[in-house]
């Protein structure tokens, strides 16, 4: 069972413009919600991350949006750049479950120049 | 300094082989975990040490054996692999193992199993 969605699984922008990451979860005990990006050869680093008490959290051109009704999340990336071309994920995790971070299936994006 | 560093990048391994990954930080962090990442797909957590004690085993096989000898190493050692279990081999280390710990993750180990 995929305990979170995220979509699309591709996406391309042009370099300038808004790039917008989907997740959806099922598990009402989440209650951390990190995004990480993950470039070709390299591990997974984390981006941004919210609590679901938070509607809306920004650092720099990253953004997101909580919505604890919908069971939804989302990363905009504001003024795309072409070294923003990686793969994002995603997760999610629970406070009585070690830390355990549940991923998304993962979005892969390339802006072009 | 954030670093998690994994050794080695790349492994070739038979199926009756036995060989080990290794993976080490250096910032105190009390929690370190390995991940098996499939190409385009996200990483699967595989076990969690907390204080050099394994406490999440993610009902994997026992060809995989997790070692923490002290709180900066860990390792992970393979034997009779099969080919599927061909991945990235991903190690991560947090603070504790509460959710608002950040994990900082290797760049990987690449294996390869003939």
């Amino acid at each position: 069972q995929q305990q979170v969605k995220q979509s699309p699984q591709s996406l391309i922008v042009q370099k300038g413009g808004i790039s917008i990451i989907n997740c959806a979860y099922e598990n009402t005990a989440f209650d951390y919600f990190p995004w990480y990006q993950q470039f070709p050869g390299k591990g997974p680093a984390l981006l941004i991350a919210i609590r679901p008490d938070v509607s809306e959290k920004k650092e720099g051109r990253f953004t997101i949006s909580f919505n604890k009704s919908a069971k939804q999340f989302s990363l905009h990336i504001m003024d795309s750049q072409p070294g923003d071309s990686a793969t994002y994920f995603c997760a999610a995790s629970r406070g009585n479950a070690g830390n355990m971070l549940t991923f998304g299936g993962g979005t892969r994006l390339m802006v072009k120049p | 300094d954030t670093e998690v560093t994994q050794t080695p990048k790349h492994l070739v391994m038979g199926m009756t082989n036995k060989k080990s990954l290794k993976c080490e930080q250096h910032m105190g962090h009390r929690a370190m975990y390995w991940y098996k990442q499939k190409a385009k797909k996200p990483p699967e957590l595989m076990f969690v040490y907390s204080y050099e004690k394994l406490s999440i085993n993610e009902s994997v096989p026992s060809r995989f054996s997790p070692e923490c000898p002290n709180s900066s190493l860990l390792n992970l050692h393979l034997h009779a692999l099969q080919p599927e279990d061909s991945a990235l081999y991903l190690c991560a280390s947090s603070q504790g193992v509460q959710p608002k710990n950040i994990q900082y993750f290797g760049a990987g180990t690449r294996l390869s199993v003939l």
